[in-house]
């Protein structure tokens, strides 16, 4: 498809596991969001790249969280030593950049991570 | 820091009604942009408008309507003549010169349903 694609969809896993969700973004948009929404609240932005470096990491919560985009397109979040708390809805967004404005977000349908 | 508000956790309306969703937010910087997303029950959320802190001037898209307020800071959405396909949660949001334009504060959202 021509929009955001978020794999997988649906994720349970066990506290202290390890998890990597990716992020294929529109073709051409150079760059790429992640955001978490948890139950009942908004989405709240984790880090942004701009081609292949982390732009924006201020809203990782701490260093079980990484994020990596090695070829200026896909992205995958890693979590390491999960916990009941990183449960939520995991979103990524991509945009073409236009110099010195904000383009349009297009965000994809989002992993669901539940951590048991 | 900055700030959006959604007062309104949850709005019922019947079809063909109108209804308004308010936001209110904070921020100290004097550039800014506000949108407006829409998040249907499959997750995606979905760009409705952004507007800079220049241009106060309303705007109207279809069943759709926006009033920019600096002097209340708030940025209200209204729609008009609902329909079913409206129901959706929609979230308001934020980003600054200062924090990162890339960077969207979203509120909590407003839940809307309308029934036939």
């Amino acid at each position: 498809g021509a929009g955001v694609s978020q794999t997988p969809s649906n994720k349970v896993t066990e506290k202290g596991k390890y998890v990597e969700l990716r992020c294929d973004p529109i073709s051409g948009h150079t760059a790429l969001y992640w955001y978490r929404q948890s139950l009942g609240q908004g989405p709240e932005f984790l880090i942004y790249f701009q081609g292949t470096g982390a732009a924006d990491d201020s809203g990782l919560p701490n260093d079980r969280f990484f994020a990596v985009r090695p070829e200026g397109s896909v992205s995958t979040l890693k979590i390491q030593r999960t916990e009941r708390g990183d449960s939520a809805v995991y979103l990524c967004a991509s945009s073409f950049m236009s110099p010195g404005g904000t383009g349009e977000l297009f965000f994809g349908e989002g992993s669901r991570l539940t951590v048991l | 820091a900055q700030k959006v508000t959604q007062a309104q956790t949850e709005i019922s309306v019947v079809e063909k009604e109108d209804v308004t969703l308010d936001c209110v937010y904070e921020t100290r910087d004097t550039t800014y942009y506000l949108f407006w997303y829409k998040q249907p029950p499959s997750g995606e959320l979905v760009f409705l408008i952004r507007r800079n802190s220049f241009d106060e001037q309303n705007e109207i898209s279809g069943r759709y309507s926006w009033n920019f307020q600096k002097s209340t800071s708030s940025f209200n959405f209204t729609i008009t003549a609902s329909q079913v396909v409206d129901s959706a949660v929609y979230f308001c949001a934020l980003s600054g010169m200062n924090t990162g334009f890339q960077k969207l504060v979203f509120g909590t959202g407003t839940r809307l349903l309308v029934s036939p």
